[in-house]
C-alpha cells in the first residue's frame, strides 16, 4: 500500500518551460488536493478535486491547471513556469476527514 | 484576512514545559478541525482531530471553541522530539471540502 505518491521529487525548470506534476493515490479517496509551501507561508491550496472529473480553485490557482481524469490521479500543470513558482509542492488525498500527503516535489524555476 | 490564522512562532521552551498554541478561523461554517505536525519540510502528518467536547491523546489536548471560532493545542511535559511545526487545519464543507491550513507555528524544545 503506497498511499500517496508524487512524481517527480525534484525538478529544475527554466522560466517559460512547462511541466506536469503527478499525484497518485491507492486508497480510493474521493478528495485530492495540491498545495504549495513557501517559507513562513504554511501550505496554500492551489486546486482541489472532490471526485473524478471535477476540479475547483483554491487560494492561489493562478498559473496552474489541474486535471482529474481518473479517480486515483490528480495532475498539476505549469504551462509557463515563473521564478515565483519556485516552491515545495504537496499533494494530499482524503475521504473528507484525515488527509494523507505525498512526500513533496521541490521545484526550482530559474 | 486569512481563513485560518495561528500564533506566530517560534516557541522556544525547555524540556518538561507546557506550551499552548491557538488558531482562529474566519468561516463559521467550518465543521472539522485538526492539528497536523510537520518535521523539517517533510510532509505534514495528522497529530489529532479536534472534537467539540475537547479531546486528549497522552500529553496532547485539543480544544474547540465554536462561539469564538478558535481551536487550541496544549502540549504537556514537552520532549525534545516534540520540536516541529504545528499546523492548524480546517475543512470547509460548504465549499466542497476545501482543506485549509494555517501558516504553522514552530516549536523548539531545548534540553
Amino acid at each position: 500500500n503506497a498511499g500517496v505518491t508524487q512524481t517527480p521529487k525534484f525538478r529544475v525548470l527554466k522560466t517559460g518551460q512547462s511541466m506536469t506534476l503527478l499525484c497518485a493515490q491507492d486508497m480510493n479517496h474521493e478528495y485530492m488536493y495540491w498545495y504549495r509551501q513557501d517559507p513562513g507561508m504554511g501550505l496554500r491550496l492551489i486546486h482541489y478535486s472532490v471526485g473524478e472529473g471535477t476540479t475547483a480553485k483554491g487560494e492561489v490557482p493562478d498559473g496552474y491547471n489541474v486535471s482529474r481524469l481518473k479517480k486515483q490521479n490528480f495532475l498539476l500543470g505549469l504551462e509557463s513556469a515563473a521564478p515565483s513558482q519556485t516552491s515545495v509542492y504537496f499533494c494530499a488525498s482524503s475521504i473528507n476527514t484525515e488527509a494523507f500527503f505525498g512526500q513533496g516535489t521541490r521545484l526550482t524555476v530559474v | 484576512r486569512k481563513e485560518v490564522e495561528q500564533d506566530p512562532g517560534p516557541f522556544n521552551v525547555p524540556e518538561g514545559a507546557t506550551v499552548a498554541f491557538n488558531c482562529t478561523y474566519s468561516n463559521s461554517a467550518s465543521q472539522s478541525f485538526f492539528w497536523y505536525r510537520q518535521d523539517c519540510r517533510k510532509e505534514p502528518k495528522l497529530l489529532m482531530s479536534v472534537y467539540s467536547s475537547g479531546n486528549e491523546d497522552g500529553r496532547f489536548t485539543a480544544q474547540l471553541n465554536r462561539a469564538s471560532q478558535y481551536i487550541s493545542l496544549l502540549i504537556r511535559d514537552s520532549k525534545l522530539s516534540d520540536s516541529a511545526t504545528y499546523l492548524c487545519v480546517v475543512i470547509l464543507y460548504n465549499q466542497g471540502g476545501k482543506l485549509i491550513f494555517g501558516q504553522g507555528t514552530e516549536l523548539s524544545v531545548k534540553p
